[in-house]
């Protein structure tokens, strides 16, 4: 069974650009979940989707936006990028939606703006 | 609030002596506990979970972790370090909606086995 895909793995952008980060979570995994991690922040939770519904998001601004589709496929957009965006975002999918599912989560990609 | 913290920074053990790496908890209602192992340049790695029953949970690679309510710990453990485990650790939190998708993360732990 496929692993959860992240793609691209690698860009730099310059401010003000925007991003978009694309996720392919595990065969039948409909929760699908983005993290940023960063050396002083750590791994902060950004948003989850659950059948194309978002239900939750964590303290980003609203520059910070993702969706998923029918196909439980998940992008997030970064718009308006600042130096402070730099950061590996990862994506994790898990097969419960609630309680005691454990996350899978991709390789991340890392975005470094300039 | 739901939080977890990770005192060290790093752990320096010698391969083959056992190793801790320690984890409190801060939760409202029954914790939902995960450990995850994150090599350079990848991402995280699922290890083991505490949900219920056992407070001992055997994991992935021979790690465990014990459970201990009284204390509100639940640290990461292996009786033999390898070298291969060095790694950075991250203990988490199921976060307060109970969603499956919003874990709450320590700042991590850097393991390093030195030969």
């Amino acid at each position: 069974k496929a692993g959860v895909t992240q793609t691209p793995r690698y860009l730099i952008k310059t401010r003000g650009q925007q991003v978009t980060l694309s996720c392919s979570p595990i065969s039948g995994h409909r929760s699908v979940s983005w993290y940023q991690q960063t050396p002083g922040q750590g791994l902060q939770f950004l948003f989850e989707y659950f059948s194309e519904t978002q239900r939750n998001k964590g303290n980003f601004p609203g520059r910070f936006s993702g969706r998923q589709f029918s196909n439980s496929r998940s992008e997030m957009n970064v718009s308006t990028l600042e130096l402070g965006d730099s950061a590996l975002y990862l994506c994790a999918s898990s097969s419960t939606s609630v309680g005691n599912g454990e996350l899978f989560f991709g390789e991340g990609s890392r975005l470094t703006v300039l | 609030a739901q939080s977890v913290a990770q005192p060290e920074d790093q752990v320096n053990v010698a391969e083959g002596n056992p190793l801790t790496v320690k984890c409190t908890y801060s939760v409202s209602g029954n914790p939902y506990l995960f450990w995850y192992v994150q090599y350079p340049n990848r991402g995280l790695q699922f290890l083991l979970k505490y949900i219920t029953g056992d407070n001992l949970v055997k994991g992935s690679y021979g790690f465990e972790a014990e459970f201990n309510k009284s204390q509100t710990s639940f640290h990461l453990k292996k009786p033999s370090a390898l070298v291969s485990d060095s790694a950075l650790y991250f203990c988490a939190v199921r976060g307060p909606s109970g969603n499956t998708g919003k874990l709450i993360f320590g700042q991590g732990t850097t393991l390093q086995v030195k030969p």
